[in-house]
């Protein structure tokens, strides 16, 4: 079975900077996709970024980018010239490129953004 | 225009009453989900409708029914509502099967809290 670690339970950051967060999955697949999900104090959810697995290149969009590392299954968020607004809890979640329509979610980070 | 909505977004009950969440999306998607989300913010697949037919179901209480009159909508049912049951509940949407990737849309999150 399919498992996703986000081994950082809190992380912080001051304004302007960039921070780095990590997720680590496990599979035997080799084709799936994976996904930052962000979620603010508002509770929402809001899709972040998405990276499909036969894609050699980093999905970015805007501030946010990713180090996909196939082969050490690995998946960590980067967050460039962080903003206020960026403070939330991060997941990371994997789903399989198979008809099984369930993803699979880490733990959670929750980033803190200093001023 | 908002996407995925359910109601209601807060909902404060006694133990042993029954009570329903409704959920609705205007994107067109044809799978829609129930998620459980735990004071440790861990989120958790309860149930998964395609086409109004049910392809995940976790292992959940039998107290809790969902029910899809049509792929637009999937409403969950809680009956005989226990303290654990206290969580906040997403609904979410997504289009096509597993293959496509497409990522799942969520509503605000139901607060349910068990007195």
């Amino acid at each position: 079975a399919q498992t996703v670690t986000q081994s950082q339970p809190e992380m912080s950051v001051q304004e302007a900077e960039t921070v780095t967060l990590s997720c680590t999955y496990d599979t035997s697949e080799s084709d799936y996709y994976l996904f930052w999900y962000k979620q603010p104090p508002s509770r929402q959810m809001i899709l972040v970024i998405r990276q499909e697995a036969y894609k050699q290149q980093n999905a970015t969009e805007n501030r946010f980018s990713v180090n996909f590392q196939k082969a050490a299954k690995s998946f960590s968020l980067k967050i460039s010239d962080s903003q206020l607004g960026d403070a939330a809890m991060y997941f990371c979640a994997y789903r399989s490129a198979d008809s099984n329509y369930q993803l699979i979610w880490g733990a959670g980070t929750k980033l803190i953004i200093k001023p | 225009d908002t996407a995925v909505s359910q109601t209601p977004k807060y909902l404060v009950t006694q133990m042993g009453n029954d009570k329903s969440i409704k959920c609705e999306q205007n994107l067109g998607h044809d799978t829609m989900y129930w998620y459980k989300q735990d004071s440790k913010k861990f989120l958790k697949i309860m149930f998964s409708y395609n086409n109004k037919e049910l392809i995940i179901n976790e292992t959940v209480p039998n107290r809790f029914s969902p029910k899809s009159p049509d792929k637009a909508h999937l409403n969950l049912h809680i009956n005989s509502l226990e303290l654990g049951d206290s969580a906040v509940y997403f609904c979410a949407s997504s289009q096509g099967t597993g293959g496509g990737g497409q990522p799942q849309h969520f509503g605000d999150g139901t607060r349910l809290s068990i007195l």
